[in-house]
């Protein structure tokens, strides 16, 4: 069946670092992928989605491309804030929400 | 404000206890979901809802029943709750299931449940 893998956290960074949260798929046909975000105490937000090969989802600084040679899709900013603390998560679409795959989540904690 | 609200946000209940998670969307959208979340699992989905009085199983259903007799609320209870399911809980929605650009999931904040 369809599957996410993504980096385990926490990841700790200084601000203005730069971040990559990796992430790996495994899938039948050709999926969407989605990186959402989840704030302390809130609910998830749709931060980018790539609907095909070599799309690139991008919103807020961050960015990810969908690499369909490595089943990947890696979410990537050049100089992270303290605002961007929060975790985020990998997910892909096959046959409707009914079928998204969520991966487990990575922590990104972004100190001053 | 238009959005999602899920009530309560947190909730205690003891084992064998009924308890029911709301959710209610005021953008009409047609489709409708119910998410666990616990550490090493990522979400999980339990029902989802096509339309009113349209249910099904998601990935996880065992121990859940939903209803939607109408389309801006869609009720998750726990029959005879179990530790097992001590979890947060999650309800989102979206104007299709097709994942189209127009139509992303928005989700509630959360019921973080305690089963003790």
């Amino acid at each position: 069946g369809d599957s996410v893998t993504q980096m385990e956290g926490p990841v700790t960074l200084s601000e203005e670092a730069c971040l990559t949260i990796n992430c790996t798929y495994t899938a039948t046909g050709y999926p969407s992928l989605f990186w959402y975000v989840q704030y302390p105490g809130e609910g998830l937000q749709l931060l980018l989605k790539a609907t095909k090969a070599d799309d690139k989802g991008s919103n807020k600084g961050f960015e990810a491309t969908y690499r369909k040679e490595t089943t990947s899709f890696h979410l990537e900013k050049g100089s992270v804030q303290v605002s961007d603390s929060a975790v985020y998560f990998c997910a892909l679409l096959s046959g409707g929400y009914q079928k998204v795959t969520f991966g487990t989540g990575t922590k990104l904690q972004v100190i001053p | 404000d238009a959005g999602i609200t899920q009530s309560p946000r947190y909730k205690i209940t003891e084992t064998g206890r009924q308890v029911t998670l709301m959710c209610h969307q005021t953008w009409s959208h047609s489709y409708m979901f119910w998410y666990r979340q616990d550490l090493g699992h990522g979400l999980r989905l339990i029902y989802y809802s096509a339309a009113a009085d349209i249910t099904d199983k998601g990935e996880v259903p065992d121990g859940y029943v939903v209803s939607r007799s109408k389309t801006e609320n869609f009720p998750l209870t726990l029959e005879s709750a179990t530790r097992s399911q001590t979890s947060v809980y999650f309800c989102a929605s979206s104007e299709s299931s097709s994942g189209a650009d127009n139509s992303p999931l928005h989700f509630g904040n959360g019921t973080r449940l305690t089963v003790t």
